[in-house]
């Protein structure tokens, strides 16, 4: 069965470091996501692209956060230079079309900011 | 702007029994809402997605209801088992591009 993939699984970096996380959707799907989740709290969006651009992103993801497809498989989330409130489980999701379409998640990155 | 709530926050039970989670929203033009299955530390798993135009969805020993002019929808665990103890989770799409807004969940716990 398809699936998304996301590496690594976890993250240990310092603050003020640059993180790269990494998502390969489901190969004939459109939209992408990124989703993160801190501890004990909501799983909350940040920014979902489309044809090869965001098409909508939240008030969490700011100037320091960044997206990009680089290619025809995979879709990073990159942070320039982490905070300790960063630290979260991170995961990217991919559906098939805009609406009416189960959204397919992955098993997420670990990153913790020391 | 959307808000999904989850009752109860926790739910304890033995083995076999038959148990409802609970999710509501507050914004009702939603166009499905999806129903998820997160185990300690892990990702999400899609369990059932229920179309705005039907009034159930059932997917096993899971049977999701959605009753949009209320902002409320069930999801019903039958003969429930150890192996059903996770974190379950509801989320609604907003308008656009899909986005989803996700409740708090549910902690499930099933006693041998």
């Amino acid at each position: 069965e398809p699936e998304v993939t996301q590496t690594p699984s976890h993250q240990v970096t310092q603050m003020g470091q640059e993180v790269i996380l990494r998502c390969v959707p489901i190969s004939n799907h459109l939209y992408f996501y990124w989703y993160r989740q801190i501890l004990g709290q909501k799983v909350e969006f940040l920014v979902s692209f489309y044809n090869n651009e965001i098409s909508e992103k939240s008030e969490i993801f700011d100037d320091q956060f960044s997206v990009e497809r680089p290619d025809g498989s995979n879709f990073t989330l990159k942070i320039r230079s982490t905070k300790l409130e960063d630290s979260a489980m991170y995961f990217c999701a991919s559906i098939s079309r805009a609406v009416n379409t189960e959204a397919f998640f992955g098993q997420g990155t670990r990153l913790t900011v020391v | 702007k959307q808000e999904v709530t989850q009752i109860p926050a926790a739910l304890s039970v033995p083995e076999g029994e038959n148990l409802v989670l609970n999710c509501s929203f507050t914004d009702s033009a939603i166009y499905n809402l999806q129903w998820f299955r997160q185990d300690p530390g892990k990702g999400l798993t899609s369990l059932l997605l229920i179309q705005s135009s039907q009034r159930e969805q059932t997917s096993g020993r899971l049977n999701a209801s959605l009753d949009k002019s209320s902002g409320r929808s069930t999801l019903y665990i039958a003969a429930s088992q150890p192996g059903d103890s996770a974190t379950y989770l509801c989320a609604v799409p907003n308008s656009g591009y899909s986005t989803l807004t996700f409740g708090k969940g549910t902690m499930l716990l099933v006693s041998p």
